[in-house]
């Protein structure tokens, strides 16, 4: 059974700084895809950045890249530059197999402090 | 504008009242999903169809029902079999080109539901 592990239910980051949110995923399938959103307090959850299991680099989108070690089975959120607009809650999922079922972590909530 | 669309924003339930959760998309995608998120949770999937006349159970169906008549459409109804029904409900889309996992989900802004 696949499984998302995120071990930082809240973090704190300075205005400007970057930020690592961590986690973890367990599966075994070979091929599998592993996504961010962020969640903020409206509720609507917003895709952020997508991985594939057979990517060779890791993916970048603007401020936001993923540090996919896959021997380590990690896939960390990396937010350059954080923004007060950034203060949400991220949650890590994964998929997998024949169907495109996402699996969630429990999420971090992030706060940027000016 | 393309996007997905539901309502409700906010759903009040009575005791043994059946209720329906509207989910309409216009981003011409295939499959279409409902997940449930309670407080301080990530989503658990409900029910999932990628085709037009056809759904799945995901991993709490209990007491949920779905239906699938256009490609645009997937409400969702929340039974009196559901005991615990309250929750944000959110539902999402996606293309289905037959590589499951490089298919992003674009989400609803979500409904909550509350039983009185």
């Amino acid at each position: 059974a696949q499984k998302i592990t995120q071990t930082q239910p809240g973090m704190f980051v300075q205005e400007k700084e970057a930020v690592t949110l961590d986690c973890t995923y367990d599966t075994s399938d070979p091929s599998y895809g592993l996504f961010w959103y962020k969640q903020p307090s409206s509720g609507e959850m917003i895709f952020l950045i997508y991985q594939g299991s057979y990517d060779q680099q890791n993916a970048t989108e603007g401020r936001y890249s993923l540090n996919f070690q896959k021997a380590r089975k990690s896939a960390n959120l990396v937010i350059s530059a954080s923004q007060l607009g950034d203060s949400a809650m991220y949650f890590c999922a994964m998929n997998g197999g024949a169907t495109n079922k996402l699996i969630f972590g429990t999420g971090t909530l992030l706060a940027v402090q000016p | 504008d393309g996007g997905i669309t539901q309502s409700p924003k906010y759903l009040f339930r009575k005791e043994g009242q059946n209720v329906t959760l509207s989910c309409e998309q216009n981003l011409n995608h295939d499959a279409m999903y409902w997940y449930r998120q309670d407080p301080g949770q990530g989503l658990r999937l409900i029910y999932y169809s990628q085709i037009v006349n056809d759904f799945q159970k995901g991993d709490i169906a209990e007491g949920y029902s779905v239906s699938r008549e256009k490609k645009e459409s997937f409400p969702l109804t929340v039974t009196s079999a559901q005991k615990n029904p309250t929750a944000f409900y959110l539902c999402a889309s996606s293309i289905d080109s037959g590589y499951g996992n490089q298919e992003t989900q674009y989400f609803g802004p979500g409904t909550r539901l509350l039983v009185l």
